[in-house]
């Protein structure tokens, strides 16, 4: 099974700063007939339901906002909120579906310094 | 609006049986593979397992944690997917989520997701 593993496990940015979230897995989740990390992240709120926010590692997802943004290749991933809001306060999970069974990171609760 | 319901759930005995359901609307679900996803109280998130389409061949696969107690299956004409759970466990106990394998081209993504319905395993 592909591990994934998230870094922090908590974090504190200021309305307005940049916040920034690691993933790690635990072998290549870059898949070589497309050239496409399958690697995901999600965004879930307290109380709701997770929410894709990007697939392929660094495509948004419709309807997302623009500050959000991945980036990343091969085992090492990064999810950057460019200018924290309010409602950006969530926990963040990212997902390998590169091979089953699907993983998940641990989660990345982020909240307002 | 595209959107899948979660039903079902409820507080069973351990060793008993329940079954799930996820009802979709808005979209033509024959044409996506369904999935189920779970997460325990205060908890992360836990893949349970899928039910390709049926031009797939409506194969399923599992997580280990489930494997030979939980199945799913799918009912396209009603527009529902299943998850039968047996033989359940107090470690089973968990909300479940009922989400949709994106299409092209977030493939096998879970782009869209129920509210959740809650499955509480305890004597």
């Amino acid at each position: 099974d592909i591990v994934m593993t998230q870094s922090p496990d908590s974090l504190a940015v200021s309305l307005g700063e940049r916040a920034t979230i690691n993933c790690k897995s635990s072998q290549s989740v870059l898949y070589s007939s497309n050239n496409k990390n399958n690697l995901a992240w999600y965004q879930q709120k307290s109380g709701q339901p997770p929410k894709l926010l990007i697939y392929w590692a660094s495509a948004r997802e419709s309807g997302v906002p623009d500050r959000f943004s991945g980036s990343g290749s091969g085992t090492d991933f990064t999810l950057t909120i460019s200018s924290l809001q309010a409602e950006d306060v969530a926990v963040y999970y990212c997902q390998q579906y590169y091979s089953t069974p699907y993983t998940f990171g641990q989660g990345t609760k982020l909240e307002i310094k | 609006e595209v959107q899948v319901v979660e039903s079902g759930g409820g507080l069973v005995q351990p060793g008993r049986s329940l079954r799930l359901s996820c009802t979709a609307s808005g979209f033509t679900v024959a044409d996506y593979a369904m999935s189920w996803v779970r997460q325990a109280a205060g908890k992360g998130l836990e893949w349970v397992g899928f039910v390709r389409t049926k031009v797939d061949g409506g194969t399923t696969e599992y997580a280990a944690s489930v494997k030979g107690r939980f199945t799913i299956s799918r009912d396209d004409s009603k527009s529902i997917a299943y998850l039968q759970m047996n033989s359940l466990k107090i470690e089973d106990t968990a909300v479940y989520y009922c989400a949709r394998l994106g299409g092209h081209p977030r493939l096998n993504t879970f782009d869209i997701w129920g509210q959740g319905t809650v499955v509480t395993v305890s004597s």
